[in-house]
């Protein structure tokens, strides 16, 4: 069973499009995450969800907006594309929001901006 | 902030030597520090961890101590193979929800 599921895996699209990648997880946490990895494999967070509940939004252009429709859902909606949106996109999720959770993660949306 | 440090890669072993990889952070709480290794198409994935000062995470192989003096969390393995392979993350955590990764570091291992 995977844990946690991603689609999809490849996204190709044109520049000013919207598009949506979905993310669930079945390990019942109450926590799940967003994060952007780039072609140099820097990875940065985007969002963090608790229990439906946007707890972290870092610096990202209000392009990108993420929907918890229920705690083991988190969807990533982007709006109007650019080029630099080019990335690796994983979900992610953990138990809680203790230090000491370890993160389960997605096996990414590859998203080509064209 | 806090932040985490990681050495540069790429980097290029034969099978069955020793690996390190050297991770240093910064951190204004006390941090649970994490290795995470990604495999070519895939997502990353939990190596170990430490909780506390002086704990030592392990796992197939690999292990990293939790030196606050230092304060680094340094990977080591002291026999590579081809499958180990991959991009090795450190990352740190001090309320959960937010998690610091380094840059992450290749690891080639060559026959």
């Amino acid at each position: 069973d995977t844990a946690v599921s991603q689609t999809p895996k490849y996204l190709v699209t044109q520049m000013g499009n919207d598009k949506s990648i979905k993310c669930e997880q079945n390990l019942g946490h109450d926590t799940m995450y967003w994060y952007k990895q780039d072609s140099k494999k820097f990875l940065k967070i985007m969002f963090s969800y608790n229990n439906k509940e946007l707890i972290i939004n870092e610096t990202v252009p209000n392009r990108f907006s993420p929907k918890s429709p229920d705690k083991a859902h988190l969807n990533l909606h982007i709006n109007s594309l650019e080029l630099g949106d080019s990335a690796v996109y994983f979900c992610a999720s953990s138990q809680g929001g203790a230090g000491t959770d370890t993160q389960y993660f997605g096996p990414g949306t590859r998203l080509t901006v064209l | 902030g806090d932040s985490v440090t990681q050495m540069e890669g790429p980097v290029t072993l034969s099978e069955e030597a020793f690996l390190t990889i050297n991770c240093t952070y910064t951190a204004t709480g006390y941090p649970s520090l994490f290795w995470y290794v990604q495999y070519p198409g895939e997502g990353l994935q939990l190596l170990l961890k430490a909780t506390k000062a002086d704990d030592k995470g392990s796992n197939k192989g690999f292990e990293a101590t939790y030196r606050k003096e230092t304060t680094s969390f340094h990977l080591e393995k002291g026999s590579v193979q081809v499958s180990d392979s991959a991009v090795y993350f450190c990352a740190l955590s001090v309320t959960g929800n937010q998690f610091y990764f380094g840059t992450g570091t290749s690891l080639t291992v060559i026959p």
